[in-house]
């Protein structure tokens, strides 16, 4: 069954911290690997995507891939109250993508 | 912006009503993608287009649940005899070939009453 977890949140942190998304996936074929961020009644915004494992940064945002594990992480420095929001983790089984819940970010000015 | 658009944005109908969706994809992209995301839970994958071939359809599209893509460009998503549990926002993907990344339109939110 092909799978991604997130945990749901919500996730609170401080404004100017660092907030630490995390999500793991079933298929060990998976090759590619997606954070999206969606506002409330909004739909999905692509912030990154990660295909290799290591680390991959963009900005305030750093992508961690660790296929060994089935682990993907999003880091995100100096967290404004702009960056509240649901950050939605996505993989891919063969051509198609299935997402997770979603964590749900507080950044608390 | 050439970015994905839907239309409509909203809509209201009433059970056993049929209602269609339209999705106009970035031009570039050859791939077209519809997922149904309800409250609380991630965007659910309905079928996929490359071009104007429908590839892949979810277990979760019902017989009342079709969707075409006449000539590769824009593609259309009807509903037919719609329920309560249709109510959820209807989200159209588009990407180049291959799982590289989607992205996403602004949504289609049915609400059946």
């Amino acid at each position: 069954q092909k799978e991604v977890e997130q945990n749901s949140g919500p996730l609170s942190v401080p404004e100017g911290a660092i907030a630490s998304l995390n999500c793991t996936y079933s298929d060990r074929v998976s090759q590619s690997f997606f954070w999206y961020r969606q506002y409330s009644g909004k739909s999905p915004e692509l912030i990154m995507s990660i295909y290799s494992n290591g680390d991959k940064e963009d900005g305030r945002f750093t992508a961690q891939l660790n296929k060994a594990s089935q682990y993907v992480s999003l880091l995100i420095r100096d967290s404004q109250p702009s960056d509240s929001a649901t950050y939605l983790c996505a993989v891919n089984y063969g051509q198609n993508f299935v997402f997770g819940p979603g964590t749900r970010l507080s950044v608390l000015p | 912006d050439t970015g994905v658009s839907q239309d409509p944005r909203h809509k209201i109908t009433k059970r056993g009503q049929n209602v269609t969706f339209r999705c106009d994809p970035i031009s570039e992209h050859n791939r077209l993608y519809w997922y149904r995301q309800t409250l609380g839970q991630g965007p659910e994958f309905l079928t996929y287009f490359q071009n104007e071939a429908q590839l892949e359809k979810s277990r979760l599209l019902s017989d009342r649940f079709s969707a075409e893509r006449p000539k590769g460009s824009f593609s259309t998503l009807e509903i037919q005899r719609t329920e309560q549990g249709d109510s959820a926002m209807y989200l159209c993907a588009s990407s180049y070939e291959g799982p590289y990344e989607q992205y996403f339109g602004p949504g289609t939110r049915l609400t059946v009453t």
